[in-house]
């Protein structure tokens, strides 16, 4: 099992420009996560899904949009890059009834 | 979900055991006390949790106190692996107030 993988791993924007980042998980788990974290600060929940079809807001999800089309993957995706969303970003999965999160590596993103 | 408070950082020598307090005294009867770690640049890692019981896995042991206002990860035989960031959190299991809240964890040095 592959476990949590993220694509990609690093990334330089442009203010402006779009990307999206893809979360896949081999663990049949029905909940997905992403979080930020940046220096001199815990891990921040951007959107959450608690299965297909699903999401929801998280902490800080101003700026991000996700979409949850099928159960092992989970997308972030940025309309219009800011500098603010310089940041590493994890992703993330559990199954119901647990809070047992299994991470990803991370994608680090850099927007000039 | 309540809040927890956690030491900025420990020290210890490697073959030892390593002890991590963590003090959580508003968690509520369903809140479940959970343990990560995050090896440098790493995603972060599941350790154990626990309600009222102590636990053990092959990672770690987990003390919580009676009162459950405060508890304790035990590294039993700390090596230079384990040195990472420890993040104490405490959350329910299911419902919509099951997300995880980061806060800045333990940075745990194992010294040679």
């Amino acid at each position: 099992n592959a476990g949590v993988t993220q694509t990609p791993k690093f990334r330089v924007l442009k203010t402006g420009q779009s990307m999206t980042l893809l979360c896949a998980q081999d663990m049949n788990h029905e909940y997905m996560y992403w979080y930020r974290q940046d220096p001199g600060m815990g891990l921040r929940l951007i959107h959450y899904s608690v299965g297909e079809g699903t999401t929801a807001k998280g902490e800080v999800p101003d700026g991000y949009n996700v979409s949850r089309l099928k159960k092992q993957n989970f997308l972030l995706g940025l309309e219009s890059a800011a500098p603010s969303q310089t940041s590493v970003y994890f992703c993330a999965s559990s199954h119901t009834g647990s809070n047992e999160q299994f991470f990803g590596p991370g994608t680090r993103l850099t927007v000039l | 979900d309540a809040k927890t408070t956690q030491p900025t950082s420990m020290d210890c020598a490697e073959g030892r055991a390593a002890n991590l307090p963590c003090n959580h005294s508003t968690i509520s009867g369903n809140e479940y006390v959970y343990w990560y770690r995050q090896i440098h640049s790493q995603g972060p890692q599941y350790i154990i949790h626990g309600l009222k019981n102590n636990e053990t896995n092959e990672m770690a042991s987990l003390i919580i106190t009676e009162d459950r206002k405060s508890s304790t990860l035990i590294l039993p035989h700390a090596t230079l692996r384990d040195t990472a960031v420890y993040y104490c959190i405490v959350t329910f299991n299911a419902g919509n107030n099951r997300k995880l809240i980061w806060g800045l964890g333990t940075s745990l040095a194992v010294n040679p």
